[in-house]
């Protein structure tokens, strides 16, 4: 059964810091890997995919790694601002798509 | 461009009612889950639909059904709902390619309180 794990449950940073999200997963045979942003009482908003082929993808501040062969995953985000604040699932896509959900790193950035 | 809706929002029932959540998705997504978020749990897998008249189960799928009779409507049922049905409940698709995923869109999420 795939266990995806995200520590620390909750990170605290001053604005213009830059970090590093952590995800690990305990079966390596993966489809794709992605990251999600969820605000306060909202849904799922998309940030990045990688496939299982890729190493890293880029969308503006954010760039992902993927090391399948080892289970880990991080997300960068540089430069972080107060609009960052919010709670990052990572997830792993399996058989049929279904994904597994880590249970997320709610993370604060202070002005 | 509406993506995925979740019908309702909100709802408070009582122990042993029944209700039916509703989601649809205008992008001819072939496939389309459920989820439920629990403070500390994260996002679970209650039953999911590789396409239209498909269903199938997934993690906690025990006091729930599902149907898909089209293809832009997934439907949660809760036959008898017990006070640990209480959570949001997320509804998402996502389309088939090559890799077996692609981006997942979800929906804004249901709300549903059991007393």
């Amino acid at each position: 059964k795939q266990e995806v794990t995200q520590i620390p449950a909750a990170l605290s940073v001053p604005e213009g810091e830059n970090l590093v999200l952590n995800c690990s997963f305990t079966d390596s045979a993966i489809y794709n890997l992605q990251w999600f942003r969820q605000d306060p009482g909202k849904g799922l908003t998309s940030l990045l995919l990688i496939q299982s082929s890729q190493r890293e993808q880029t969308s503006g501040r954010l760039n992902a790694s993927l090391d399948k062969s080892s289970g880990r995953s991080t997300l960068y985000i540089a430069a972080s601002q107060p609009g960052d604040s919010a709670t990052y699932l990572c997830a792993v896509s399996g058989a049929n798509s279904k994904l597994t959900f880590g249970k997320g790193i709610t993370l604060s950035v202070r002005p | 461009n509406a993506g995925v809706t979740q019908t309702p929002k909100f709802r408070v029932l009582k122990t042993g009612q029944s209700m039916t959540l509703l989601c649809a998705q205008d992008m001819n997504h072939e496939y389309m889950y459920w989820y439920r978020q629990d403070p500390g749990m994260g996002l679970r897998l209650i039953h999911y639909s590789v396409g239209e008249g498909t269903t199938a189960k997934g993690e906690v799928p025990d006091g729930y059904n599902v149907s898909r009779l089209k293809k832009q409507n997934f439907l949660l049922g809760l036959e008898s709902a017990a006070p640990s049905q209480t959570s949001v409940y997320f509804c998402a698709s996502a389309r088939q390619d090559f890799s077996g995923a692609n981006v997942l869109t979800f929906g804004a999420g249901s709300r549903l309180t059991v007393l």
